[in-house]
């Protein structure tokens, strides 16, 4: 099993570019989630989906949209970049929400907007 | 903001000693669990410890959980250089959302 598959792994933008971050689980899972991590700072969630056809908003949610394709994938998209989302961008699934399974994450995209 | 917040930000012990972090949080949870992170990598689950358990162990992981102080730590004994990561805890309240603190970097000097 791939488990979180995540892509690109990384990405260099310009400022007002747009993009979209894929991110897969083959495990079945009912939740996912995006985070974002700056440098020496833990995860901060900005954006998370319950079930297949629910999203809800995080911590950081502004800037950004998502959308839950269907049960597998759960993709980000950036509208229009700016330098304060350079970032290491993170998905990550559980079997369900509520803190009540571990999480899986994935390897992480490494975006860079100039 | 971020629910939990680790303490101390970052350790540096000798190979053999034993580790301990400690994580606070703001209001009531279901659970709480602990991730590790090696550089440049995502988060691994190590343990997910109930709102109503005192005390978890996994291996040479030890986690407490004191609710009434919204507190726990993690322990880990005997530790080894491949230790070496930050350390972050987690949790949810009611709603579905999983929140992590700032972490504790951990460095294990061989």
């Amino acid at each position: 099993n791939a488990g979180v598959t995540q892509t690109p792994k990384f990405q260099v933008l310009k400022t007002g570019q747009s993009m979209t971050l894929q991110c897969a689980q083959d495990m079945n899972h009912n939740s996912m989630y995006w985070y974002r991590q700056d440098p020496g700072m833990g995860l901060r969630l900005i954006y998370y989906s319950a079930s297949e056809g629910t999203t809800d908003k995080g911590e950081v949610p502004n800037g950004y949209n998502v959308s839950r394709l269907n049960k597998r994938e759960f993709s980000l998209r950036l509208e229009s970049a700016a330098p304060s989302q350079t970032s290491v961008y993170f998905c990550a699934s559980s079997e369900v929400g509520g803190g009540y399974s571990p999480l899986h994450f994935g390897n992480g995209t490494r975006l860079t907007v100039t | 903001s971020q629910q939990g917040e680790e303490d101390p930000q970052a350790l540096s012990i000798q190979e053999g000693e034993n580790a301990t972090m400690n994580c606070s949080y703001k209001t009531s949870i279901n659970n709480l669990q602990w991730y590790r992170q090696n550089s440049g990598r995502g988060l691994v689950h190590l343990i997910l410890i109930r709102s109503n358990e005192r005390e978890k162990h996994s291996g040479r992981l030890r986690v407490t959980l004191d609710t009434s102080k919204k507190s726990s730590s993690l322990l880990i004994t005997a530790s080894r250089a491949a230790d070496t990561a930050s350390y972050f805890c987690a949790t949810a309240s009611n709603n579905n959302d999983m929140r992590f603190g700032a972490g504790t970097r951990l460095t294990v000097k061989p």
